[in-house]
């Protein structure tokens, strides 16, 4: 089934401790991104990636790392997480980045004490 | 700066009647529009996707069409059910987008009654 996955679901975790969340597709898209969503703020772009070895800055990349080394694989760090980084997450995908339907992970609710 | 406006931000009916959706943008400028459904707790399922060249989609029950000049798009949905219960989600990418990112609107929340 192609899909996207991230892991884990849901965490909590307190000020400062280093985190990571994963994001996997199986549908040999290039393009790659991560989106937060907030209530009252909607959807934001953290970061995305074109391709292997490509990321870029999205709107709010402040506080998070991303790294493409395969292209199946696009995790996104929280070196030092702070309590405003509490929030869902949705890793996105497709095949192109532009003109394509972009498909979406399940979300990762993230809460820092 | 693109904004996207979803207008009602909720709306409730009964079951087996249509539900009309729209979303506005503020920059005609743009590839494509994407409609989107959001259950509690889970992600984003593509729905519908039209170019920016395209006047209307369809898929099943579900109808998008797209008015770029006027910047509306709207979603029908035919005989709901109480599956139908959801947050919709438009989002338009545009042509001038830095990392092809797209711009949502803030949804609305479907409450489709038995």
């Amino acid at each position: 089934e192609a899909q996207v996955t991230q892991n884990p679901r849901y965490l909590i975790t307190v000020t400062g401790k280093k985190l990571t969340v994963t994001c996997s597709q199986n549908m040999n898209h290039e393009y790659m991104s991560w989106y937060r969503q907030d209530p009252g703020l909607g959807l934001r772009q953290i970061y995305y990636s074109m391709n292997v070895e490509v990321t870029d800055k999205g709107d709010v990349p402040e506080g998070y790392k991303v790294s493409r080394k395969e292209k199946r694989n696009f995790p996104l760090i929280l070196e030092s997480p702070s309590p405003n980084q509490t929030s869902l997450y949705f890793c996105a995908s497709s095949l192109t980045g532009r003109v394509d339907t972009q498909y979406f992970g399940p979300g990762t609710r993230l809460t820092v004490l | 700066k693109q904004e996207v406006t979803q207008i009602p931000a909720a709306l409730s009916v009964p079951e087996g009647e249509n539900l009309v959706l729209n979303c506005s943008f503020t920059d005609s400028a743009i590839y494509n529009l994407q409609w989107f459904r959001q259950d509690p707790g889970k992600g984003l399922t593509s729905l519908l996707l039209i170019q920016s060249s395209q006047r209307e989609q369809t898929s099943g029950r579900l109808n998008a069409s797209l008015d770029k000049s006027s910047g509306r798009s709207t979603l029908y949905i035919a005989a709901s059910q109480p599956g139908d219960s959801a947050t919709y989600l438009c989002a338009v990418q545009m042509i001038k987008a830095a990392g092809n990112k797209l711009t949502f609107g803030g949804g609305t929340r479907v409450l489709v009654k038995p």
